[in-house]
């Protein structure tokens, strides 16, 4: 149950688009299309921004997606706003009813 | 609304032991597996456990398994941690979470409830 390896932080400007990646294993990422994405403000509760890789719950912003390609994930945000800096979490389904997440990044907004 | 609110955090001794509730409405609680997610202060998210939606299967985060017991109880719409052996490591914020019904997303998370394992 390693966790799934993402950068520490990342930073872009407003209006710019940036990557955040997740890199597991053919256990976790490559072995499911389970990849779900959480975003986090300081001192609240994880939110679901993306799930099932690609997939965005209603009320979520279309300047949010998600993809992957063998055992990496990736989410974009395109359109930089200041209200996205947060941190955010990648999140796998690992078998055997068990998740596994990413260390976080840090996602500042110049 | 799907709402999920956890309590019965708080500080407990080494060695010591606590409850953990997460009470569930506006959805049928008992079509749902749950999963119970810790962050320790200024760390990342850590899965702690699972269970589906009748209770009869249960998992476990190798950190900690033969200490902590998820269990439900339907009739009540609540989720439970028993949490024993505490140690300071376990120290965290603690969130209750609902596992979508077609998919294995967590959907739906309570806004925690702060264990905290000092002497």
């Amino acid at each position: 149950q390693s966790a799934l390896t993402q950068p520490a932080s990342v930073s872009g400007s407003p209006g710019q688009s940036i990557t955040i990646s997740c890199t597991g294993t053919s256990s976790d990422v490559g072995g499911y299309n389970y990849v779900s994405w959480y975003q986090q403000h300081p001192g609240k509760a994880p939110k679901l921004m993306i799930y099932d890789v690609s997939k965005r719950p209603s009320g979520v912003s279309n300047r949010f997606s998600g993809s992957k390609s063998g055992n990496t994930a990736s989410l974009t945000i395109s359109g930089l706003q200041a209200e996205d800096e947060a941190d955010y979490y990648c999140c796998s389904y690992a078998g055997s009813s068990a998740v596994v997440f990413g260390g976080g990044t840090k996602l500042t907004v110049l | 609304e799907v709402q999920l609110v956890e309590s019965g955090g708080g500080l407990v001794q080494p060695g010591g032991s606590l409850r953990l509730s997460c009470a569930a409405s506006g959805f049928t609680f008992s079509s749902y597996a749950m999963h119970w997610v810790r962050q320790a202060p200024g760390k990342g998210l850590e899965y702690v456990s699972a269970i589906s939606s009748n209770g009869g299967s249960t998992y476990y985060a190798n950190s900690v398994k033969g200490r902590f017991t998820i269990s439900r109880d339907n009739s009540k719409n609540t989720l439970y941690l028993q949490m024993g052996s505490l140690r300071a490591e376990d120290t965290a914020v603690y969130y209750c979470a609902r596992v979508g019904r077609y998919s294995k997303v967590l959907d739906y998370w309570g806004q925690g409830t702060l264990v905290t394992v000092s002497s």
